[in-house]
Formats: structure tokens, sequence, C-alpha cells
């Protein structure tokens, strides 16, 4: 099964509005990252959380690390039209070399 | 963060015919790792790339249908073998940086007609 599971799977909010979007996951982890993807492109490196962090911010983006719950938290705060894309987070297990595992997405939408 | 590019960005191809997907770093790194994201999915690992000797292939993908070359710390290849329309993917190539961050090649999108 997945490693890590996001929800919701799709989210629609208006343009100004901050948008939460949830990851869990199974096994230890040395860190969590976050991507974006908008449609049919590349993934573009967002935030990566390291297991003894429990958050990090880089400019609208704030992340939260719970590792007792196995969960994290991406915040994308004041949403922008250009916000829209599908948002994945990624883990790296403990003891794997690097190899990450990626969640099955969250689609936000952000209507102007 | 490292640059990655990769060739071709698409293509569409015939069954039973192979793809060579090549991917190249802009400086020196220690891992690479290619990954495929079927239409509407999620990413999935596919092998290890590792330099100067046998990638490591995650369970479900074998060497004969994508055998994966390093020849050094910038560049590897990825080739899909007699393909099917199951094949039709994204493809990516990605490479982790000094502080463990993955970045990730643009993606090839194959067709398999």
């Amino acid at each position: 099964s997945q490693q890590g599971e996001e929800d919701p799977q799709a989210l629609s909010i208006q343009e100004g509005e901050n948008a939460t979007m949830n990851c869990s996951y199974k096994t230890s982890i040395n860190n969590l990252q976050w991507y974006r993807q908008n449609s049919g492109r590349g993934l573009v490196h967002l935030i990566l959380i390291r297991s003894n962090e429990r958050e990090k911010h880089s400019g609208r983006l704030r992340v939260t690390l719970d590792t007792s719950k196995k969960s994290s938290s991406l915040l994308i705060t004041a949403s922008r039209a250009a916000d829209t894309a599908s948002y994945f987070c990624a883990t790296e297990s403990s003891g794997s070399a690097r190899q990450l595992t990626f969640g099955s997405g969250t689609q936000l939408t952000v209507l102007p | 963060s490292a640059v990655i590019s990769q060739k071709p960005s698409r293509d569409i191809c015939q069954r039973g015919t192979s793809l060579t997907i090549q991917c190249q770093v802009d400086s020196q790194v220690t891992m690479m790792f290619w990954y495929r994201q079927q239409p509407g999915q999620s990413l999935t690992l596919i092998a290890t790339a590792n330099q100067g000797s046998e990638a490591t292939y995650e369970s479900g993908f074998v060497i004969d249908k994508f055998p994966i070359s390093r020849p050094n710390l910038t560049f590897s290849t990825l080739t899909v073998s007699n393909m099917s329309p199951e094949d039709s993917s994204i493809y990516l190539c990605s490479a982790v940086g000094p502080s463990y961050e993955q970045y990730f090649g643009p993606g090839t999108r194959l067709t398999v007609t």
C-alpha cells in the first residue's frame, strides 16, 4: 500500500483563502518532502522537513510534521490562481538509500 | 538546487519498440533515480541508478524491461523495452542534492500505440 496518503484528494478554494493539505505515512522517516506538479509538467520541490523538525516555513508555505502521529500538513496562505496544481508529499524512510515514496496527491484548484 | 534535463520531452512509439530516455544533471550527484507516473496517478520508483554498476530495481520492475545505465555522476539513461500501451506514462529522473532534497527532471511523456 502507499506509504503516503493525502487528503483531501481534491480541494477547491477562492483566491486569497488558505489551503491546507494533509499527508499520513506508515514507517519511520528521515525526512518528508512536498512537491508541486502543474498539469503534465515535472515536479517542483517545495520544502523538505527533517524528522527532528516540527515546523518549517518558506514564503507562503508552512509545513508541519508530527512524527508521533506519522503525519504532515502543508499550508499555503493567501492562495493565488497560479497555485492551482497537484501537491504531493514524499517520504524518505529510515534506512532507505534516499528513495522516496510518494503519496497519492491533492489536486488544488484556486478560483480567481 | 540541481538542474535536471531530460530528452526527449515526449514521444509516441509503436508497440514492440524501445525508447531510451536521457537524463543530465548540471552538477555531480551521488544518487539518481528513475520514477514512473501513470496517467492520473502518483509517482512510483522504478530503480536507483548506480554509477558504474547495475541499477537496483524496485519490486515489479526488472532489468530486461527497464535497462538503466549510469556511466558517470551527472548522466543516466532509462530504456523502456518491448513497449506495450501499458507503458504509456511520464518517466522522470531525479537527483539528490547536498541537503538531501530530491530534484526532478521535467519528465518524458511516453505514449505507446
